[in-house]
């Protein structure tokens, strides 16, 4: 089985300053990792993905991801946070045999202050 | 444009009352999912299909129904079965489940509320 853990479920940042949002997950197998980002009372949209290759990922809107696997980590950055960028971030894994069946850490919010 | 709705936006129910979400996809995805979001748990998977007439339980399946008639549609039947259905409701789509690489793409998501 697998399972993500994020760390902090509120972060607040300056505009300008930079994003960083923690995911950890456990897997037995090699894991392929997704961050999604949902604004309010709207559907997720897919901001990158972790496959097999480069280990530094980027995404939409200026975001990057860096799978480390010695960490078991699946950070998500942005060097300078911009006010459209508050919103929730889920973290989320496939691993092992669960072909297509994600699943999702707790959620990030991220706070934005000018 | 291709894409998933969900319909209605918000959905009141009183308590005993079996109610039906829609999810209808233009995507010409075989895998459909059906997920629900409560505040602070992320999301959990409630049934999902990976091919026409068969899906599967999720994680929380219990008090929940679903059917998969139509490659393009996943409704979601809430019964009265389901002790705490108020939530938001996600469905989200793939090409297939066969490969761990393929983004679920996901609708606006249903609000529902029992009264």
């Amino acid at each position: 089985a697998q399972s993500v853990t994020q760390l902090g479920s509120h972060v607040s940042v300056s505009e300008g300053a930079l994003v960083l949002l923690r995911c950890n997950y456990s897997s037995s197998v090699p894991p392929y990792l997704f961050w999604y980002v949902q604004y309010p009372n709207q559907g997720l949209q897919l901001l990158l993905k972790y496959t097999t290759g480069a280990t530094l990922v980027k995404g939409i809107n200026g975001f990057e991801a860096e799978f480390k696997k010695s960490e078991t980590s699946f950070h998500l950055t942005k060097p300078s946070a911009h006010m459209s960028d508050a919103a929730e971030y889920f973290c989320a894994v496939i691993g092992g045999t669960s072909y297509g069946k994600l699943t999702f850490g707790q959620g990030t919010i991220l706070t934005v202050h000018p | 444009d291709g894409g998933i709705t969900q319909s209605p936006k918000y959905l009141f129910r009183k308590e005993g009352q079996n109610v039906t979400l829609s999810c209808e996809q233009n995507l010409n995805h075989d895998a459909m999912y059906w997920y629900r979001q409560d505040p602070g748990q992320g999301l959990r998977l409630i049934y999902y299909s990976q091919i026409v007439n068969d899906f599967q339980k999720g994680d929380i399946a219990e008090g929940y129904s679903v059917s998969r008639e139509k490659k393009e549609s996943f409704p979601l039947t809430v019964t009265s079965a389901q002790k705490n259905p108020t939530a938001f409701y996600l469905c989200a789509s793939s090409t297939a489940m066969t490969r761990r690489t393929d983004t679920q793409y996901f609708g606006p998501g249903t609000r529902l509320t029992v009264l």
